[in-house]
């Protein structure tokens, strides 16, 4: 039973154009929300969240979108760069945070 | 250093074996929290640290596994009897009360 769901497995994008990532997420009660960018043999880097009394957040090149009647979140990045390319995580919940499977973004210069 | 750190960051070892993986949080972060991440999946929740309080273990997939955190500060997981299954990496972050968490860059393990 997957709660947090990134249906698009790769995305590909040209350098200067908007990436914008998706997730899908089921349980109502989450009232907080992540993504995290992430590097081959790295960790997870936090990049932006957004809490469930907000519909936007944004820093920078950055914009998180929350839509909570459709239990939707996106990730919007403009203008995008080739060092954007990574596998970017969404995640949600409070303490205990249920993440995505990820979506593999490449920026093509 | 300011960040979290984990070792080993590699670990390579026969079935059946015990592993012990270590995580030292960033400074002054009262919570720590364990993952795995399968090959292509999302990261799985394994167990919560809080300050003082009893642990969150209701991510840990089998009695084999276990954790604990001394002192407030380091945390060691260990899977007791590996199994070929267990390969995955493991990640560990921390984080300040309702405050983003910071990961490690994992240990990533593999059963022979």
């Amino acid at each position: 039973d997957q709660q947090v769901k990134q249906n698009s497995p790769s995305l590909s994008v040209q350098e200067g154009r908007i990436s914008i990532l998706n997730c899908d997420y089921t349980n109502s009660m989450f009232d907080y929300f992540l993504w995290y960018k992430k590097y081959p043999a790295e960790g997870p880097t936090f990049l932006i969240s957004i809490s469930s009394i907000k519909d936007k957040n944004e820093d920078g090149r950055f914009t998180v979108f929350l839509n909570k009647s459709a239990k939707h979140l996106s990730l919007h990045i403009v203008p995008s760069q080739p060092g954007d390319s990574a596998v970017y995580f969404c995640a949600a919940g409070g303490n205990k945070l249920v993440f995505g499977a990820g979506t593999i973004l490449r920026v093509k210069s | 250093g300011a960040g979290v750190s984990q070792s080993p960051s590699n670990k390579v070892t026969e079935k059946g074996k015990d592993v012990e993986l270590r995580c030292d949080p960033i400074s002054g972060h009262t919570a720590l929290y364990w993952y795995r991440q399968s090959l292509g999946q999302g990261l799985e929740f394994l167990i919560y640290f809080q300050g003082n309080s009893a642990p969150d273990k209701s991510g840990l997939p089998s009695d084999r596994f276990s954790a604990e955190r001394t002192g407030g500060s380091v945390s060691t997981l260990t899977i007791q009897r590996t199994q070929q299954e267990d390969s995955a990496v493991y990640l560990c972050a921390s984080s300040s009360q309702h405050q983003p968490q910071h990961f490690g860059d994992g240990t990533r393990l593999s059963i022979l």
